[in-house]
């Protein structure tokens, strides 16, 4: 079965910093996707940024890049020249190629301090 | 255009009550799930649907969680005889087909308070 372990709780980064999150995962698949969503505090889940396995490049999108290790099962997210409207949930989360299904990590907490 | 809706945002329910819970999609969108997220925990995946048809209801905890989409649009989560376990956020997500190419679009979710 794929699982997907974020181990900080909660992060804190001052404004205009940069943050890193982190995110491993436990799959036996070769053909999968990850991805990092967030979640402000009105609930609304919003994809921030996904990786497809087979591609070596790591995403960016804007402020957000990923730093993808496949061997090290390892998929963590920076967010570059914090803003106050980062501070949210983020969830890491895996689905294969062959499946329909999110699975999701436990989340971090992100406070973005001014 | 709209989002995915649910309604409603917030329900307090007494232990043994029914509920139902409603997730309107994007319109067009083939792919309905739902997600149960408990307190401080990552959603996780309760059941699918492609159009009317629900392929996929591996992730409902009891037979007393139910869920329809008749029409292949608006669909429903009803929860039996509820007890307090069942308090959680309910998510619902819509996608315009079936693969992982195709971004699952999220609600704002329904908050469901078992007293």
């Amino acid at each position: 079965a794929q699982t997907v372990t974020q181990s900080q709780p909660e992060m804190s980064v001052q404004e205009a910093e940069t943050v890193t999150l982190s995110c491993t995962y436990d799959t036996s698949e070769n053909n999968y996707y990850l991805f990092w969503y967030k979640q402000p505090p009105s609930r609304q889940m919003i994809l921030v940024i996904r990786q497809e396995a087979y591609k070596q490049q790591n995403a960016t999108e804007n402020r957000f890049s990923v730093n993808f290790q496949k061997a090290a099962k390892s998929f963590s997210l920076k967010i570059s020249d914090s803003q106050l409207g980062d501070t949210a949930m983020y969830f890491c989360a895996f689905r294969m190629d062959s499946s329909y299904k999110l699975i999701f990590g436990s989340g971090t907490r992100l406070l973005v301090r001014p | 255009g709209a989002g995915v809706s649910q309604s409603p945002r917030y329900k307090v329910a007494k232990r043994g009550q029914d509920v139902a819970l409603r997730c309107d999609p994007i319109s067009g969108h083939v792919s309905l799930f739902w997600y149960q997220q408990a307190l401080g925990q990552g959603p996780e995946f309760l059941t699918y649907f492609q159009n009317e048809a629900q392929l996929d209801k591996s992730g409902l905890p009891s037979d007393r969680f139910f869920a329809e989409r008749p029409e292949g649009s608006v669909s429903t989560l009803k929860i039996q005889r509820t007890q307090q376990e069942d308090s959680a956020v309910y998510l619902c997500a819509s996608s315009l087909f079936q693969g992982p190419r195709w971004e699952q679009y999220f609600g704002p979710g329904t908050r469901l308070t078992v007293t």
